[in-house]
């Protein structure tokens, strides 16, 4: 089976400092890889994913993750957070063997001006 | 309409109401899913569906019922809920029943049940 391990339930960084956000992943098989992100009042929102491809992956608002399979990890991370970045973010993990999204139990960002 | 839409966005139900959701894609997507959020809990796949065909249910009370009578709109029926059921019910569809496969997710139904 697969699962997703979050690390740190809240993060806070200030403005215009470096966002790391950390997922570490379980998988037998090859794993599919992905980061949304949660606005209040909304839905999960699709930042980027890995599929076995590029292991640097850039996704929108200039976040990117990196595919590190000795350490089982896909950190996303953003050079300058703004404001706007505020939000829950979640990683996921599928595999061909079984079709499923596995998800996180996600990491509240906060900004601080 | 654009993406995934949900109805009602909020719904406050006792334990003997009967309710549904509705979810509807407008993406041409084959396969639609369910799923609860509950605070500090992953995401909960309860159901999925691939051209109507349910395929997936994760072991789920029967007080809850879904339906898909075609590929863009997904119910769920809900009936004799409990408090615990209360949660964030979100609905998302991808192109394809894939693991590659990105989902996109509708806002959700803040559900309440007293």
């Amino acid at each position: 089976a697969q699962s997703v391990t979050q690390l740190g339930s809240h993060v806070s960084v200030s403005e215009g400092a470096l966002v790391l956000l950390r997922c570490n992943y379980s998988s037998s098989v090859p794993p599919y890889l992905f980061w949304y992100v949660q606005y209040p009042n909304q839905g999960l929102q699709l930042l980027l994913k890995y599929t076995s491809a590029a292991t640097l992956v850039k996704g929108i608002n200039g976040f990117e993750a990196e595919f590190k399979k000795s350490e089982t990890s896909f950190h996303l991370t953003k050079p300058s957070a703004h404001m706007s970045d505020a939000a829950e973010y979640f990683c996921a993990v599928s595999t061909n063997t079984g079709n499923q999204f596995y998800f996180g139990t996600g990491t509240s960002l906060t900004v601080i001006p | 309409e654009t993406g995934v839409t949900q109805t009602p966005r909020h719904l406050v139900m006792g334990m003997t109401n009967k309710k549904s959701l509705k979810c509807e894609q407008h993406l041409g997507h084959n396969a639609m899913y369910w799923y609860k959020q509950s605070a500090k809990k992953p995401l909960e796949l309860m159901f999925v569906y691939n051209f109507k065909e349910q395929t997936e249910n994760n072991s789920v009370p029967s007080r809850f019922s879904p339906e898909c009578p075609n590929s863009s709109h997904l119910f769920l029926h809900l009936h004799t809920l409990q408090p615990e059921d209360s949660a964030l019910y979100l609905c998302a569809s991808s192109q394809a029943l894939a693991a590659n496969n990105e989902q996109f997710f509708g806002p959700g139904t803040r559900l309440t049940v007293l």
